[in-house]
Parts: C-alpha cells; structure tokens; sequence
C-alpha cells in the first residue's frame, strides 16, 4: 500500500535559518503530494500542494518540488521565523482523487521548533 | 463561516463506557473523514464518507462507528471504549472536486482510563 516516511525530528532551529523537511513516498500510479501545517492546539491546514511531477508548490515563503525519479517531496524555506514553529505533516493522495475519495495517507510529521 | 467544528473538545472516559464525538461542517462538502492522532504514528484514517447516508471504513475502523444522517454532520461513536483508544480525534472534509483539500476541525483529545 502507498506510505509515506518523514525525516525523523524534532527539528530545532534559529530564527533566520534554513530549513529542509525530507519526506519520501511510495504509491502506485501518480499520486498528489500534500504538505499540511499544524500549530499548537490547532487542526490541521493545508501549506502547499503538487498535483504532478516536476510541479512546485508554494506558499508562505516555503516550497517543495514533487520529485517522481527519486519519490520525494521535501520541504524548504530559506529563513524560518518563531511563528512557524509547528508539526508539518506530509502527505499523498492516490490518482486524482476521484477513485480514492481524497483519502490521505500521512508520514509521521516533524515538529519544527524555532528559537528567537 | 465556522469551517468544520467538533464537539466536545476533551473527554475523559473509563473502559467500557461509550461515546460520541460530533464533526459539523458548514462548507456543503460532499467527502467528510475521522481521523486519529497519535505521537509518532502521524494521522490514520478510521472512517469516511462520500456523501449523505454512505460510510466506509478506512484505515484503523476497529471499535469505531460512523453515520453521517446529515450531509453536514459526521458521528463517530466508540460503544465500549478502551485505553488504545486514548488518541487526538480529528474531523475533515473535503469537495469532491480539484485539489481534494481537506479542511480539518480542532480536535477531540480523548483518554480512556
């Protein structure tokens, strides 16, 4: 079945750092590849989304490029604040969703910690 | 709009007794989902639906049961609790159309004691 593994954390970081979350995935067919963002107490959102290959997602200053020759996705921005301190989670969709009824399967997620 | 909201928001509850954990969403989304959250194992699936009067088991349906009446409501019911079941509940839903985004609520924290 479709699986998806995270860079194990916790990740701490100073303000103004660089930032990469690895996540890799293994499905059949041509998944859509998720990142979602949960902070404290909060459900979870939706940062950043690629529907195929070679595709960029974008949003808030981060990015992650749907990478079909080596099933990755990791997440990037190149200078974190305190107010992105959360778990990030990532996640895939089978095909375009129709037969999979937008179910999710997500890796495990990565709490980032970023200090002042 | 309130999104999707859950109620209640924390429960204690001993082995045996039961529940249920209400999801409400005010979006006219079509796909709505039960999920758990527990550390280290990120989100897995228990039940969704597709629509009004369907459900189907996802991932980890065992001691859970669903009934969406409503197009908005989604119930997941625990009948006789266990302490595996001491979890973060979490609600979602979604438009069957595009990205699939899913909108997720609060969340429900539950211990079983």
């Amino acid at each position: 079945g479709d699986s998806v593994t995270q860079m194990e954390g916790p990740v701490t970081l100073s303000e103004e750092a660089f930032l990469t979350i690895n996540c890799t995935y293994t499905a059949t067919g041509y998944p859509s590849l998720f990142w979602y963002v949960q902070y404290p107490g909060e459900g979870l959102q939706l940062l950043l989304k690629a529907t195929k290959a070679d595709d960029k997602g974008s949003n808030k200053g981060f990015e992650a490029t749907y990478r079909k020759e080596t099933t990755s996705f990791h997440l990037e921005k190149g200078s974190v604040q305190v107010s992105d301190s959360a778990v990030y989670f990532c996640a895939l969709m089978e095909s375009a969703g129709g037969t999979s009824y937008g179910k999710l399967t997500f890796g495990q997620g990565t709490i980032l910690t970023v200090h002042p | 709009n309130a999104g999707v909201t859950q109620t209640p928001k924390f429960r204690v509850l001993k082995t045996g007794q039961s529940m249920t954990l209400l999801c409400a969403q005010d979006m006219n989304h079509e796909y709505m989902y039960w999920y758990r959250q527990d550390p280290g194992m990120g989100l897995r699936l228990i039940h969704y639906s597709v629509g009004e009067g369907t459900t189907a088991k996802g991932e980890v349906p065992d001691g859970y049961n669903v009934s969406r009446l409503k197009k908005q409501n989604f119930l997941l019911g625990l009948e006789s609790a266990a302490p595996s079941q001491t979890s973060v509940y979490f609600c979602a839903s979604s438009y069957p159309q595009g990205v699939y985004e899913q909108y997720f609520g609060p969340g429900t924290r539950l211990t079983v004691t």
